[in-house]
């Protein structure tokens, strides 16, 4: 069993829709949470951080985790044709050296 | 312009012809590691660099080696390239190992082993 499950998509949404993505995980020494946005042929950039539990927003981006039930999500609100990539969940322990990636949702935005 | 250049971006060769993937940061970050990607499998990592001259295995270290002689570039080489090590592979910096700094990472190197 992978140590972070994200459902591989595609998940497709009318632009101006809210998108919902979400990565469960086993491994209770995470502490910190992070979303990255990977566009085709690109390398994966950071989008939100978050230590430990609780919300964080960014502009359209909404980033939320419990730890209790082991469950990150990332909303995104008025969602745009430019939002169309593939979102990957990663975790780091507290003393860690390496980000654990989930295996990443397609995210299309149609216009 | 603070980035992470990999090359080359794309690669096909032979099995047992060694390789090696360069990898340069101008952000005077102390951190590298290496990734590859592959579908299904998500990111992992291979072999990652506290700071000059000290590197560690990652969670899939066979088949390469790397070195840290300067602070701005990691490379990573493949002394006898095998078809199971065809694969997307990416660089990453950061100021830091921890989850409190931001992992920036390379545009990718493709590399295909026939």
């Amino acid at each position: 069993q992978k140590e972070v499950e994200q459902d591989p998509g595609p998940l497709s949404v009318p632009e101006g829709a809210i998108v919902s993505l979400n990565c469960t995980y086993s491994n209770s020494a995470f502490q910190y949470f992070m979303w990255y946005r990977q566009y085709s042929r690109k390398g994966p950039e950071l989008l939100m951080y978050t230590y430990s539990s609780g919300n964080k927003e960014d502009g359209r981006f909404t980033a939320q985790v419990d730890k209790s039930s082991k469950y990150i999500s990332l909303f995104i609100r008025d969602s745009q044709p430019s939002d169309s990539a593939t979102y990957l969940c990663a975790m780091m322990r507290a003393a860690g050296n390496k980000l654990t990636f989930g295996g990443g949702t397609r995210v299309l935005v149609k216009p | 312009e603070a980035q992470v250049t990999q090359n080359p971006r794309y690669l096909i060769t032979v099995t047992g012809k060694k390789l090696t993937v360069t990898c340069s940061q101008n952000m005077n970050h102390e951190y590298m590691s290496w990734y590859r990607q592959d579908p299904g499998l998500g990111l992992r990592q291979i072999y990652y660099s506290m700071n000059v001259e000290a590197t560690d295995k990652g969670d899939v270290p066979e088949g390469y080696k790397v070195s840290r002689k300067e602070k701005r570039n990691f490379p990573l080489i493949l002394e006898s390239p095998s078809p199971n090590q065809t694969s997307l592979y990416f660089c990453a910096s950061s100021s830091g190992a921890s989850g409190h700094y931001g992992y920036t990472f390379g545009s990718g190197t493709r590399l295909t082993v026939v």
